[in-house]
């Protein structure tokens, strides 16, 4: 099955610096989403991207796909202490009408204030 | 519009009680999917629902484990004779008919088998 591995695991920057993180799956795909989940509480999704798309924005959030090497990255600019939390990616799809999600172990991300 | 909600947030258990955990879907929303996290772990799928019908239960564990979505209420994801290996985090997420690819999760329920 599909499964989201994300690199580095675990970050620390300055408050203003970007943070990088990527993500590697192993099969097709159809998308790919990223989430953030805050210690203890529940994901809140961030952004999808498909997989007839490179790049998108959101905000502060940039995510780029590379579905030749079956990987994603999300970059955080200009990051805040609120982004301390961990990212996690996510792959899913359509197939036959499941749309199950494959996570990552995840990133832990810490904004140093 | 309300999010995903779960009920309770917290669930003590002893070995070999039942666990019931509750999820209502964002409104309008007649997808629903189940996820277990463990420590220092990220989510893996259980199973999803569409109302009356389990679509994909490849995630569940065969024995002691089952979840439904009647035509009225809430879904619910059962534990039968609960172990210690069953404490995690519960995640129920939920998804629109159309778009259906952006799932959106509750808060979770953490579940602590003693």
């Amino acid at each position: 099955s599909q499964q989201g591995e994300e690199d580095p695991q675990a970050l620390s920057i300055q408050e203003g610096e970007n943070a990088t993180m990527n993500c590697s799956y192993k099969t097709s795909i159809n998308n790919l989403q990223w989430y953030r989940q805050n210690s203890g509480r529940g994901l809140v999704h961030l952004i999808l991207i498909r997989s007839n798309e490179r790049e998108k924005h959101s905000g502060r959030l940039r995510v780029t796909l590379d579905t030749s090497k079956k990987s994603s990255s999300l970059l955080i600019t200009a990051s805040r202490a609120a982004d301390t939390a961990s990212y996690f990616c996510a792959t899913g799809g359509h197939l036959y009408g499941n749309n199950r999600l494959a996570f990552g172990k995840g990133n832990q991300v810490v904004v140093i204030p | 519009n309300a999010g995903v909600m779960q009920n309770p947030r917290h669930l003590v258990r002893r070995r070999g009680q039942e666990a019931r955990l509750r999820c209502s879907p964002m409104k309008g929303h007649s997808h629903v999917y189940w996820y277990r996290q463990l420590p220092e772990e990220g989510l893996k799928f259980m199973v999803y629902l569409q109302k009356e019908n389990i679509i994909d239960e490849s995630g569940m564990p065969k024995e002691r484990f089952s979840a439904e979505f009647p035509k009225e209420g809430p879904s619910i994801l059962r534990i039968q004779q609960v172990v210690r290996g069953d404490s995690a985090a519960y995640f129920c997420a939920s998804s629109q008919d159309r778009g259906r690819e952006t799932q959106y999760f509750g808060p979770g329920t953490r579940l602590l088998v003693l």
